[in-house]
């Protein structure tokens, strides 16, 4: 059971390129969710899925797009990357109940230049 | 505005004593608070959480403590032990973060031998 995979661990851009970011999970969890980390910050909320072909914004969303075509798959997208969004990127997900935990992917540290 | 808050970026403890870290959020409609352990280079790991219906859970060596007068909590860690040593983060959610986590900064805890 892999539980959540993210990939790639590293990546780095130029300014202006594009790429996507690869979150998968083999737990059948209806909601999946994209958060950023930060120096000194918390986790921040990107995008979220509660089920296949359902998507929304969270707190900090602009550059990033995600869509959900299969309840297994997960990708964000960059569309033109910014030295702003050097940052950890981690992939999340669970059931959906308000107190279970969720599991989260390694992560993916990306850095723009 | 930060909504959670752990004010103490580092902690240390002697092994065999109690951990306490503390969280602090400031808005009154959160409802489910959950405390999430992260070694580095990994994604948080799920640890407890509790309901502002209840004050107190408790599993294992980890207890969580909600004053929801004071906006407060607390998690316990009895005995701390070598494998404790990570960044704790707390994080909450409620109808007005549509039930999506905001996430405190982290207390990185040292447990010394």
């Amino acid at each position: 059971n892999a539980g959540v995979t993210q990939t790639p661990k590293f990546q780095v851009l130029k300014t202006g390129q594009s790429m996507t970011l690869q979150c998968a999970q083999d737990m059948n969890h209806e909601y999946m969710s994209w958060y950023r980390q930060d120096p000194g910050m918390g986790l921040r909320l990107i995008h979220y899925s509660v089920g296949a072909g359902i998507t929304d914004q969270g707190e900090v969303p602009n550059g990033y797009n995600v869509s959900r075509s299969t309840t297994e798959d997960f990708p964000l997208r960059l569309l033109s990357a910014a030295p702003s969004q050097t940052s950890v990127y981690f992939c999340a997900s669970s059931y959906g109940g308000l107190l279970e935990g969720y599991t989260f992917g390694s992560g993916t540290r990306l850095t723009v230049v | 505005d930060q909504q959670v808050k752990q004010n103490s970026p580092s902690l240390s403890v002697q092994e065999g004593r109690i951990s306490i870290l503390n969280c602090d959020y400031t808005n009154s409609m959160f409802d489910y608070f959950l405390w999430y352990k992260k070694y580095p280079a990994e994604g948080p790991t799920f640890l407890i959480s509790i309901s502002s219906i209840k004050d107190k859970n408790e599993d294992g060596r980890f207890t969580v403590f909600l004053n929801k007068s004071a906006k407060h909590l607390s998690l316990h860690i009895v005995p701390s032990q070598p494998g404790d040593s990570a960044v704790y983060f707390c994080a909450a959610s409620g109808w007005d973060s549509n039930y999506q986590l905001i996430w405190g900064a982290g207390t990185k805890l040292i447990i010394k031998p």
